[in-house]
């Protein structure tokens, strides 16, 4: 079975400065995707950004990129030039190739201080 | 991006009734769609997986004959909570996966909150 784990139930920043979210996951699939959502206080679950596990190469959508690292089994996002509107929960998930079901971490509730 | 609504957004009822609420994909269509179960602060769980003309696959502990999930076409599903009780408040979530796309997406409703008094 799948699991997702982030370690961190809280973070704050300031406004402008950047953030590591922290995710890990346990999987013996082969084939997979990894996310990042973010759920605003409206609870609209927004995708962030997603990354394939064959590709060695970070995904990248503007402020957020991610680490991943596949044989540590570890997504981290990095929030760059933070905003008043990143305020929100981050979800990391996790799909396998075959299943096509999303495992979500517990979340991180993010705070970025004006 | 796709777009999935949810009906109705909030919802107040009394312990012992039914209540149906429903998932639509607006512009495109899904073949498979998803229903989440939020408590406060928390994760999202996932309920089941409804799949278009075929019964719906619950996952482990998610009591079928409470939670009823038909999916009677390619962009609706319906959950319906069979008497409610107030362990069953909480906010419930559904998500639907795009044909068209080449990678198989999940887009989210806005999620309704249940409320049984």
């Amino acid at each position: 079975a799948q699991t997702v784990t982030q370690s961190q139930p809280e973070m704050s920043v300031q406004e402008a400065e950047t953030v590591t979210l922290s995710c890990t996951y346990d999987t013996s699939e082969n084939n997979y995707y990894l996310f990042w959502y973010k759920q605003p206080p409206s609870r609209q679950m927004i995708l962030v950004i997603r990354q394939e596990a064959y590709k060695q190469q970070n995904a990248t959508e503007n402020r957020f990129s991610v680490n991943f690292q596949k044989a540590a089994k570890s997504f981290s996002l990095k929030i760059s030039d933070s905003q008043l509107g990143d305020t929100a929960m981050y979800f990391c998930a996790f799909e396998a190739d075959s299943s096509y079901k999303l495992i979500f971490g517990s979340g991180t509730r993010l705070l970025v201080r004006p | 991006g796709a777009v999935v609504s949810q009906h109705p957004s909030r919802v107040i009822c009394k312990s012992g009734t039914s209540v149906k609420i429903e998932c639509r994909s607006l512009d495109f269509q899904a073949t498979t769609m998803f229903w989440y179960r939020q408590f406060p602060k928390k994760s999202l769980m996932l309920m089941a997986t409804s799949n278009e003309g075929s019964k719906a696959t619950y996952e482990q502990g998610v009591e079928k004959d409470k939670f009823l999930i038909n999916h009677a076409s390619l962009t609706l599903s319906t959950l319906t909570v069979t008497s409610a009780h107030p362990e069953d408040s909480s906010f419930y979530i559904c998500s639907a996966r795009d044909l068209g796309e080449a990678y198989n997406e999940q887009f989210f409703g806005p999620g309704t909150r249940l409320t049984v008094l």
